[in-house]
C-alpha cells in the first residue's frame, strides 16, 4: 500500500537554527516527489519537484534531496518567513494523475 | 505564473442545500482536480478530471459529483450538503505528458455547513 509519512509533525527553529525535514515514502516505482509550503488558510505553494535519486534542487534557504526511500527537506539560517506547513506528495502507484499527500510539517522559526 | 481561482473564500451553508465551487485555471491545463483538507487528514482527492468532460473518482467521492465543460473550468458539486462536508476546499490543475508533473493549486474555499 502506497504511503507518504513525514516527520516530525511540528517543528520549532530559532532564527538561523538549520535543520531537516523528513519525507518517507513507499511506492512502487517512483515517478516524482513533490515538496510544497502551506500558509495559514491559503492554497498550497509549489517549490520542488524530485524525479530520480541523488537529485537535488535549491530556492533560497531551501533545499530538497532525494534517495529510493526518502526526501529531505533541508531548511539553512531559517527566518520567521519561513514559517509555514510544508508538504511532500507522491504520485499514487495505480493512478496516473492522482498524488498522496503525507499530512505535513508545521515549522515554526522564532526571532 | 499558473493562476487557479476558487470562487469563494468562504461559504456558510445549510444542512440539505445544494452546494457550487467553482475552479478556474488560465495555463491551459490538461487536468483539474478537487481536494479537502481536514485537520490530521492531510489532503485527500475527492475527483479529478484529465479532459473536458472526463472524470474520474479519488479517494472519498461520496457526497460529491463534478462537472467539467470547459478546459478551463471545474466544478464541484455537492448534491445534498452535510456538516460532515465543512471543510477546506482545494481546487488544483497541472499540465499532461509523458511525466508527472507538479499541481498548482488554487486559494482554497472554507466551507462551513450548518
Amino acid at each position: 500500500e502506497d504511503q507518504v509519512t513525514q516527520s516530525p509533525e511540528a517543528l520549532r527553529l530559532q532564527e538561523g537554527e538549520s535543520s531537516s525535514l523528513n519525507c518517507s515514502y513507499t511506492v512502487s516505482g517512483l515517478r516524482g516527489l513533490f515538496w510544497y509550503r502551506q500558509d495559514p488558510g491559503k492554497g498550497p505553494e509549489f517549490l520542488f519537484t524530485l524525479y530520480s535519486a541523488g537529485e537535488e534542487k535549491e530556492k533560497e534557504r531551501l533545499k530538497a534531496t532525494l534517495t529510493k526511500k526518502e526526501s529531505f527537506l533541508h531548511i539553512t539560517a531559517p527566518k520567521p518567513e519561513d514559517s509555514a506547513t510544508y508538504l511532500c506528495a507522491v504520485p499514487q502507484s495505480n493512478s496516473g494523475y492522482a498524488l498522496n499527500f503525507g499530512k505535513g510539517t508545521s515549522l515554526l522559526v522564532t526571532p | 505564473d499558473v493562476k487557479v481561482t476558487q470562487s469563494s473564500r468562504y461559504l456558510v451553508k445549510r444542512t440539505g442545500e445544494k452546494v457550487f465551487l467553482e475552479c478556474v485555471q488560465d495555463m491551459d491545463h490538461e487536468n483539474m482536480f478537487w481536494y479537502r483538507q481536514d485537520p490530521g487528514l492531510g489532503l485527500r482527492l475527492i475527483y479529478f478530471s484529465y479532459d473536458v468532460k472526463m472524470k474520474e473518482k479519488g479517494d472519498i467521492p461520496e457526497g460529491y459529483s463534478v462537472s467539467r465543460e470547459k478546459k478551463e473550468r471545474f466544478s464541484l458539486i455537492l448534491e445534498s450538503a452535510s456538516t460532515n462536508q465543512t471543510s477546506m476546499y482545494l481546487c488544483a490543475s497541472s499540465p499532461a505528458g509523458g511525466f508527472f508533473y507538479e499541481q498548482y493549486f488554487g486559494p482554497g474555499t472554507r466551507l462551513t455547513v450548518t
